[in-house]
């Protein structure tokens, strides 16, 4: 089982709507999970970050964290055609020198 | 919000030769930055933790004599390809950690290697 699972989509939204991203991890010792996205042919963005659980929202972000079921999700409201990116999720263990596992990512492909 | 870049952005090489990338946080310190590489449609792939002061920590199966990293600086690390070969063609991504902001490791605009 991989450690950070995502799937990889691609995930069609029409302009406007909300975008759901999803993401398992397998480590209980996860401490902060982190949401990048990914432009084409550039290097990932922060989005946001969480640690607890709960929802955490950030303009149109919002990140949702339940460590009893080891999942995390990104939702993206009033989807634009400039969302369209890979959404990669990550996760920092404890005990790893601040190393960040990632998921594959997922593709996001918002249609006006 | 925390910056880093890097130079060059894309470097053009023949086979055989060195290449020097720098990795900079430019608003922070970071004792600790990251040297990722990502081949088309591929996730990214970590290379090694570089750590201010100290040697690098290789991933497995990353051949730490061809991928030089020094880390003089805590605000500047350089990853090193050494006698590269086409096989090397990348696009090489750092990230430093930022530890006034819950460790949240901001990446660098990426450096394209085309080894011809």
């Amino acid at each position: 089982q991989k450690e950070v699972e995502q799937n990889s989509g691609p995930l069609s939204v029409p302009e406007g709507a909300i975008a759901s991203l999803n993401c398992t991890y397998s480590d209980r010792g996860s401490q902060s999970f982190f949401w990048y996205r990914q432009y084409s042919g550039k290097s990932p963005e922060l989005i946001m970050f969480i640690y607890s659980n709960g929802d955490k929202e950030d303009g149109r972000f919002t990140a949702q964290l339940n460590k009893a079921s080891q999942y995390v999700s990104l939702l993206i409201r009033d989807s634009q055609p400039s969302d369209s990116a890979t959404y990669l999720c990550a996760v920092n263990i404890y005990n790893q020198g601040g190393k960040l596992i990632f998921g594959q990512g997922t593709e996001l492909s918002v249609k006006p | 919000g925390a910056v880093v870049s890097q130079h060059p952005s894309w470097v053009i090489c023949k086979s055989g030769t060195s290449v020097k990338i720098e990795c900079r946080s430019l608003d922070f310190q970071a004792t600790t930055m990251f040297w990722y590489r990502q081949f088309p449609k591929q996730s990214l792939m970590l290379m090694a933790t570089s750590n201010e002061g100290s040697k690098a920590t290789y991933e497995q199966g990353v051949e730490k004599d061809k991928f030089l990293i020094n880390h003089a600086s805590l605000t500047l690390s350089t990853l090193t390809v050494t006698s590269a070969h086409p096989e090397d063609s990348s696009f090489y991504i750092c990230s430093a950690r930022d530890l006034t902001s819950g460790e949240t490791q901001y990446f660098g605009p990426g450096t394209r290697l085309l080894v011809l």
